[in-house]
């Protein structure tokens, strides 16, 4: 069975710093991969994602994420946060073809100023 | 606002009662889906309905079902409630299915089981 996990359960970082969270997942075949955050109070929305071409991808508000196939990972990046980013992130896989998104855990993200 | 609309949005209610939650999805959005969070197992995928038919079912209860209507809505009954039913209902929709695409979620609805 597919299965998504995300190793930062909470993050804390300073406004400017770099941001990396990871996300594995665990499927043979391929695989559509995304990341949605959740704002506080907000409902999940969708961050970016990743069918097939080129594995880096570039999402909304300067997120990107990496697809590395051999790793089966696609972590999630940004080079510089703001307060604004402090959110709960998500990352998902459904199988090619399939309907069924999976969730990791969530990764809680707090940007202080 | 992403156009999913769920009702109701808190909801408090005690073991072994029955609750109905609601979900409207987006305009001419034919896909539904329905998610569970809870802080111990995270989001959980429920159950998707496509136009009207159940389309892939996940690690929902024999206690819990779903159904989407005619007109696109959808519900998700849950019965003999138990403590641990307490979690974020999520609902969300989609235009299409296979390669899924992106989904439109809605804001939740938060049942409490006491």
């Amino acid at each position: 069975a597919q299965s998504v996990s995300q190793h930062n359960h909470h993050v804390i970082l300073s406004e400017a710093a770099s941001l990396e969270l990871g996300c594995n997942y665990s499927y043979g075949g391929t695989v559509n991969l995304f990341w949605y955050v959740q704002y506080p109070g907000q409902h999940l929305q969708l961050l970016l994602k990743y069918f097939s071409g080129d594995p880096l991808v570039k999402g909304i508000k300067g997120f990107e994420a990496e697809f590395i196939k051999s790793k089966f990972s696609f972590n999630l990046r940004k080079p510089s946060v703001q307060w604004s980013d402090t959110a709960e992130y998500f990352c998902a896989v459904t199988a090619y073809n399939t309907d069924k998104l999976i969730f990791g855990t969530g990764t809680r993200l707090q940007v202080f100023p | 606002d992403s156009g999913v609309t769920q009702t109701p949005k808190h909801l408090i209610t005690a073991t072994g009662q029955r609750v109905t939650l609601r979900c409207s999805p987006r305009s001419g959005d034919l896909s539904v889906y329905w998610y569970q969070q809870s802080l111990d197992q995270g989001l959980q995928f429920l159950i998707q309905y496509y136009n009207g038919e159940e389309r892939a079912k996940g690690n929902i209860l024999e206690r819990f079902s779903a159904q989407q209507f005619p007109d696109l809505h959808s519900e998700l009954n849950l019965s003999s409630l138990e403590l641990g039913d307490s979690a974020l209902y999520f609902c969300a929709s989609s235009a299409r299915t296979g390669n899924t695409g992106e989904l439109f979620f809605g804001e939740g609805s938060r049942l409490t089981v006491l």
